[in-house]
């Protein structure tokens, strides 16, 4: 099973600046098949990122994903009063079999 | 456009079993491969099992296996998910989320249904 690390475990930003948030693989993702999800309290998780870089449908460029192998990142370029959440990211390149990170905090300075 | 419909909150005690119901429309669940989440309270997502279309078989996660049942009902478009055994670190949030399409991706989700186990 492929293990995913996130990291930092919160992140205190204020509204205009950037987020650096970090995913890493206990073995090679396939393909770069790495996904993120945004989730507030109270909803269900929103799907942002897949491939890696690909953003989802609706999904604001100011929100872009990089890295392959075992790295993985996604940064918010300036953040809005809505981006505040709990970002999740998930691997499915050994699909069927997911699994997802443990879920980095992004909260207000 | 998907849209996902779950069964109410249960609470349930110790032992028993609870079957959690996801009703589609907008697509046909066989168009869908269906697959289960769960979060528990203040925690991160749990990926649980789906349908994997390439086998035409049910995947579970190794933790669930042997307790879980993820069963579907085309005639109604209604997904189940039936846990066994249940034990207090059972309490969480279940979703279904179907995967469209060739990625293993969750574009649609339900609205969660809370499963609480407390004797």
């Amino acid at each position: 099973e492929i293990v995913l690390t996130q990291s930092p475990g919160t992140l205190s930003l204020s509204p205009g600046e950037r987020a650096t948030l970090s995913c890493r693989a206990s073995q090679s993702v396939s393909s770069s098949y790495l996904a993120w999800y945004q989730q507030k309290p109270g909803q269900a998780p929103r799907l942002l990122i897949y491939g890696a870089s690909s953003r989802a449908t609706g999904i604001p460029d100011r929100f872009s994903g990089s890295g392959s192998g075992t790295d993985f990142t996604l940064t918010i370029s300036r953040l809005e009063p809505e981006d505040f959440a709990v970002y999740y990211c998930q691997q499915y390149g050994s699909s069927p079999r997911l699994t997802f990170g443990g879920g980095t905090k992004v909260e207000i300075k | 456009q998907v849209q996902l419909v779950q069964s109410g909150a249960e609470v349930k005690k110790p032992g028993a079993s609870v079957k959690v119901s996801c009703k589609v429309s907008g697509y046909t669940l066989t168009e869908l491969s269906m697959h289960w989440v769960r979060q528990a309270p203040g925690k991160g997502l749990e990926w649980m099992g789906g349908f994997d279309p390439e086998d035409g078989e049910t995947i579970y996660a190794q933790k669930f296996q042997g307790r879980v049942t993820m069963t579907e009902d085309t005639s109604t478009d209604t997904a189940y998910m039936e846990l066994s055994s249940l034990r207090s670190e059972d309490t969480a949030v279940y979703y279904c989320a179907p995967k469209e399409g060739g990625s293993y991706v969750f574009d649609y989700w339900g609205q969660g249904t809370l499963v609480t186990v407390s004797s």
